[in-house]
C-alpha cells in the first residue's frame, strides 16, 4: 500500500490555459473525493466518486471544472480556461465504503495561475 | 448543517509544555470527528478519530482528544509538545448525510508555532 498519489506536485500556468491533476488512490478504496484549500483555510469539498460514479458536486465546481472516475480506480480533475482565483492547493483523498473508515489524503497538487 | 469551529487562528509554545487546541462542532447526532495535522506543504494526515465509545480516543505521536457533548467540544491535547509539532493542524466532521467516510467539512485551522 502505496497511500494516495497524486500528480503532478505542483503546476504553473497562465490564465486562460487548460490543466489536468490526477490522482491514485489506496488501490481497495471505492471512495474517492476532491477538495480545494486555499491559503489559510481549511480543505473544501469539490466532489466525490463512489467506484465510477461521480455522486455528488459542490457549489464551488463551476462549469469550468471537470472531472472524472473512468475505470473505478485513478482520477483526473480538469481546469478550463484557469483564472488567478482558482489558484489553490487541490486535495485528493479516498476510503472505503463501509461505514466507519476514514479518508486518506494525497500530498495536494499546488497550481499557480499566473 | 454540520459546521466545526477552531477559535484559536494561531498558537504559540514552548518546546516541553503542554498544548490543548480547540475544536466546536455542530451536528445533529453522535458524531464522527477527526483531528488532521498538515505540515507545510503537504497533504493531511489522520492524528485520531471520533466514532463512539470511549470518550477520550488516543492518537498518533503522542496526541489524545476528548469528546465532550455537553460542551459540543472535541479538543486536541498533547501533554508535552516537541518542535516537530510545528504544523496545521484541523478538526473535521462529516456531512450531513452521515457515516464518517462521508464528505468532511474542515474548520478553517490552528496553526502551532513552537519556540525552542
Amino acid at each position: 500500500d502505496t497511500g494516495v498519489s497524486q500528480d503532478p506536485r505542483h503546476k504553473i500556468t497562465k490564465r486562460g490555459q487548460n490543466v489536468t491533476f490526477r490522482c491514485d488512490p489506496i488501490s481497495e478504496h471505492n471512495r474517492l473525493y476532491w477538495y480545494r484549500q486555499t491559503l489559510g483555510q481549511g480543505p473544501e469539498f469539490l466532489t466525490y466518486f463512489q467506484n465510477e460514479a461521480q455522486l455528488e458536486k459542490s457549489r464551488l465546481l463551476s462549469d469550468r471544472f471537470s472531472a472524472e472516475r473512468p475505470k473505478g480506480s485513478f482520477s483526473t480533475l480538469e481546469i478550463q480556461r484557469t483564472e488567478q482565483g482558482d489558484s489553490a492547493m487541490y486535495l485528493c483523498a479516498s476510503s472505503l465504503i463501509r461505514d466507519n473508515n476514514e479518508q486518506f489524503f494525497g500530498p495536494g497538487t499546488r497550481l499557480t495561475v499566473l | 448543517a454540520q459546521s466545526v469551529t477552531q477559535p484559536d487562528i494561531h498558537i504559540t509554545v514552548s518546546e516541553g509544555a503542554s498544548l490543548e487546541l480547540r475544536c466546536n462542532y455542530s451536528y445533529g447526532a453522535t458524531p464522527y470527528l477527526f483531528w488532521y495535522v498538515q505540515s507545510p506543504g503537504q497533504g493531511l494526515q489522520l492524528l485520531l478519530k471520533y466514532f463512539s465509545g470511549d470518550t477520550l480516543v488516543q492518537g498518533i505521536k503522542g496526541f489524545e482528544a476528548e469528546f465532550k457533548r455537553s460542551q459540543s467540544s472535541f479538543n486536541l491535547r498533547k501533554p508535552s509538545v516537541h518542535w516537530s509539532d510545528a504544523a496545521e493542524y484541523f478538526c473535521a466532521v462529516p456531512g450531513a448525510s452521515g457515516g464518517s467516510n462521508y464528505k468532511l467539512t474542515f474548520g478553517k485551522g490552528t496553526l502551532l508555532t513552537v519556540n525552542p
